[in-house]
């Protein structure tokens, strides 16, 4: 079956750097994406990564490794506003995502 | 760019009544549409794939009879839910695949549904 792993919560201070993790296993692969949700409202598109490596964007990078399965989302300098549901989506085969449950991310002062 | 607008934003309604819940690509035309449920501190939760001028693609234990979608054109889709009930109160949420890219959907803003 298509499953896509990432943790359900993570605390992390004001300023400081988090990395959220996110595994998959999917029929084919045509990318990876990671979405960023507040509460009561609708996803916004982050990142996309479709080759190895990592995509940096701001303050926000992201990292596929496609033999590993795995994927990360790397963000700095953590501001207030950053607190809210990280959520990874892969592309399978058929081109439709496949998505995570969601990391609920809180940052305190 | 990139814009997904969904009317409206919230709405209540009697047990029993249909609600009718739009979905528009505001600056570029989307052959293809989705339409996702999610219930409070869950994930979303894909209900079915529109595609512009066909029948839309439900998923499994989605009753298509229950939840209406039509894709009349390239920038808008419905979902009319019919006969609701308080077990169908949750936010919906449309997304449009960009034409081209990766294959990215842009989400639309949500609809909070409650059904009394």
């Amino acid at each position: 079956g298509q499953n896509i792993d990432q943790p359900t919560e993570m605390t992390a201070t004001e300023g400081a750097i988090v990395q959220i993790n996110c595994t998959y296993q999917t029929s084919g692969f045509n990318g990876l994406f990671w979405y960023q949700q507040h509460a009561g409202e609708a996803p916004t598109f982050l990142s996309y990564n479709v080759l190895d490596g990592l995509e940096e964007k701001g303050r926000f990078s992201s990292f596929l490794s496609r033999s590993k399965g795995y994927s990360y989302l790397l963000l700095k300098e953590l501001q207030m506003k950053d607190s809210a549901s990280y959520l990874c989506a892969a592309l399978d085969s058929n081109y439709q995502l496949i998505w995570g449950a969601g990391t609920k991310l809180i940052i305190k002062p | 760019g990139a814009v997904v607008s969904q009317h409206p934003s919230w709405v209540i309604c009697k047990s029993g009544t249909s609600v009718k819940i739009e979905c528009r690509s505001l600056d570029f035309q989307a052959t293809t549409m989705f339409w996702y449920r999610q219930f409070p501190k869950q994930s979303l939760m894909l209900m079915a794939t529109s595609n512009e001028g066909s029948k839309a693609t439900y998923e499994q234990g989605v009753e298509k009879d229950k939840f209406l979608i039509n894709h009349a054109s390239l920038t808008l889709s419905t979902l009319t839910v019919t006969s609701a009930h308080p077990e169908d109160s949750s936010f919906y949420i449309c997304s449009a695949r960009w034409p081209g890219g990766y294959n990215e959907q842009f989400f639309g803003p949500g609809t909070r549904l409650t059904v009394l």
